[in-house]
C-alpha cells in the first residue's frame, strides 16, 4: 500500500525567504501527485497537480517538481509571505496495489513569520 | 461551475443517531473520494465511488459506515449510531477520472455529544 511521508512536519521561516517542502512516496507507479493547502478549519485547496509523466508545474511563487523513480517531489515557495502560512499537504494517485484513491502526507505546518 | 458542496457544515448528533453527510461533486465529476480528518491528524481515507459503484472501500469501518453515489443526487456517508470517536471533520472530493486534478469540498463538521 502506497505510504507518502512528508518532511519537515513543521517549518517556520521569517518573510521574504525561499522555503522546500518535502514528500516521498513508496509506489513509484503513480498517475499524479497534487499539492494542497488547508487552512486552519478549511477545506482543502489545490495547488499544483504534476501528471505521472511531467517533471514540474509552476504557478506564480509555487513550483513543484516530481521524481518519479525516486519516489520525491518538493514544493518550492519563492518570496514567502504571512498568507502562505498554512498547512501543506501532497497526495498522490496509484494504481490497483494502492487503490486508485488519493493517498495523502500528514502534511508539513508552515508559519511565516512578518 | 461551483465547487464541490458539502452540508451541513456543521452537524451535532448524539450518540446513537444517525448522521448523513451530503456531498455534491463538481459538474461532470463522476468520481467522489470521502476521508475524515481528526484533529491534529492526517487525512484518512475512507471510501471511493463511481456513479452507483463503490470502488474502494478499504479505509472505511465495516460496521456502522456506509457511503452511495446514486446515479442522480449527491453522494451520501452514512454513520448508524454515532459514537464520541466519530466527532471529526469529513471531507469530500470528486474528480473527472484519476488522471486530473481533485477539488475538495469544504468538510462536514461532524461532533458528537
Amino acid at each position: 500500500k502506497q505510504e507518502v511521508t512528508q518532511i519537515p512536519a513543521a517549518l517556520s521561516v521569517p518573510e521574504g525567504e525561499n522555503l522546500v517542502l518535502n514528500c516521498s512516496f513508496t509506489d513509484s507507479a503513480i498517475y499524479n501527485l497534487q499539492w494542497f493547502r488547508q487552512d486552519p478549519g478549511k477545506g482543502l485547496t489545490s495547488l499544483l497537480l504534476i501528471q505521472s509523466s511531467q517533471r514540474e508545474q509552476t504557478s506564480g511563487r509555487l513550483n513543484a517538481s516530481l521524481d518519479k523513480s525516486s519516489g520525491r517531489s518538493t514544493l518550492y515557495i519563492a518570496a514567502s509571505q504571512p498568507g502562505d502560512s498554512a498547512t501543506y499537504l501532497c497526495a498522490v494517485i496509484a494504481g490497483s496495489n494502492s487503490g486508485y484513491a488519493l493517498n495523502f502526507g500528514k502534511g508539513t505546518s508552515l508559519l511565516v513569520t512578518p | 461551475n461551483a465547487g464541490v458542496m458539502q452540508n451541513p457544515r456543521h452537524l451535532v448528533r448524539r450518540r446513537g443517531q444517525e448522521a448523513r453527510l451530503r456531498c455534491s461533486p463538481m459538474k461532470g465529476h463522476s468520481h467522489v473520494y470521502w476521508y475524515r480528518q481528526l484533529p491534529e491528524e492526517g487525512l484518512k481515507f475512507m471510501v471511493y465511488l463511481q456513479k452507483e459503484n463503490i470502488i474502494d472501500e478499504s479505509g472505511m469501518p465495516k460496521e456502522r459506515f456506509s457511503a452511495e453515489f446514486p446515479k442522480e443526487g449527491p453522494s451520501i456517508l452514512r454513520i448508524q449510531q454515532v459514537v464520541r470517536g466519530d466527532s471529526a471533520a469529513y471531507f469530500c472530493a470528486s474528480s473527472p477520472d484519476i488522471y486530473t486534478e481533485a477539488f475538495f469540498g469544504q468538510g462536514t463538521r461532524l461532533t458528537v455529544v
